[in-house]
């Protein structure tokens, strides 16, 4: 079974703060995703990764920054936390570039900036 | 730009009833694909279904199934004789069948509680 693995369940930061939310995926996967999760606005994509050191932003990249050193690993940093922040993070791995929209998820981060 | 709406926020079912989650799409395009995904309370989000704009069968497995009309845009799931593990916020997606994988649109989604 494919496994996305996310760092930290539950983390709370200060406002100002860098933020590291680290996902690690197993089935060497090409694509790999960070979404945003907040009620009534189902999932956003934040920024997607197709291949080591490639990225593309998604929907709302906005104060979200990504890197991919090695195929397996993909972090999202939020270089200065602030409260507008606070939400649940999940991340996602995929098999092909082109693939048909199959998804694995991680159990997602939820981050809470006071 | 595509859509997908997910009218019913929430909805409450006593167990062993039948329930039906709505979903409409929107999308100019002729080739895309229709996905429904289950977040149990875990947190995880799991791939239920995966359907082509080309295939309008309706499909079955086991207590689930699927009915997706083109005519109406809408691609719904029913539960059959629902149970407690079927709680869970139900997303429909949509998927372009062409372009970047990144071009994954997800529902609001629905929440399901199903009461004992």
């Amino acid at each position: 079974d494919v496994k996305v693995t996310q760092s930290s369940r539950y983390l709370v930061k200060r406002t100002g703060e860098k933020v590291f939310l680290e996902c690690v995926q197993d089935m060497d996967h090409e694509n790999m995703f960070w979404y945003r999760q907040d009620p009534g606005l189902g999932l956003r994509l934040i920024y997607f990764s197709y291949d080591v050191k490639m990225k593309e932003k998604g929907d709302i990249p906005e104060g979200y920054s990504v890197s991919r050193e090695k195929k397996e690993r993909f972090s999202l940093i939020l270089e200065s936390a602030s409260t507008n922040q606070t939400s649940m993070y999940l991340c996602a791995s995929s098999l092909y570039a082109r693939n048909t929209g199959e998804l694995f998820f991680g159990e997602g981060s939820r981050l809470t900036v006071l | 730009a595509q859509k997908v709406t997910q009218a019913q926020t929430e909805i409450s079912v006593v167990e062993k009833e039948d329930v039906t989650l709505d979903c409409v799409y929107e999308t100019r395009d002729t080739t895309y694909y229709l996905f429904w995904y289950k977040q149990p309370p875990s947190g995880e989000l799991v791939f239920l279904i995966r359907r082509n704009s080309f295939d309008e069968q309706n499909e079955i497995s086991g207590r689930y199934s699927w009915n997706f009309q083109k005519s109406t845009s809408s691609f719904n799931f029913t539960i059959t004789a629902s149970q407690v593990v079927d709680s869970a916020v139900y997303f429909c997606a949509l998927r372009r069948g062409s372009g970047s994988a990144r071009q994954l649109t997800f529902g609001s989604g629905t929440q399901l509680t199903v009461l004992p």
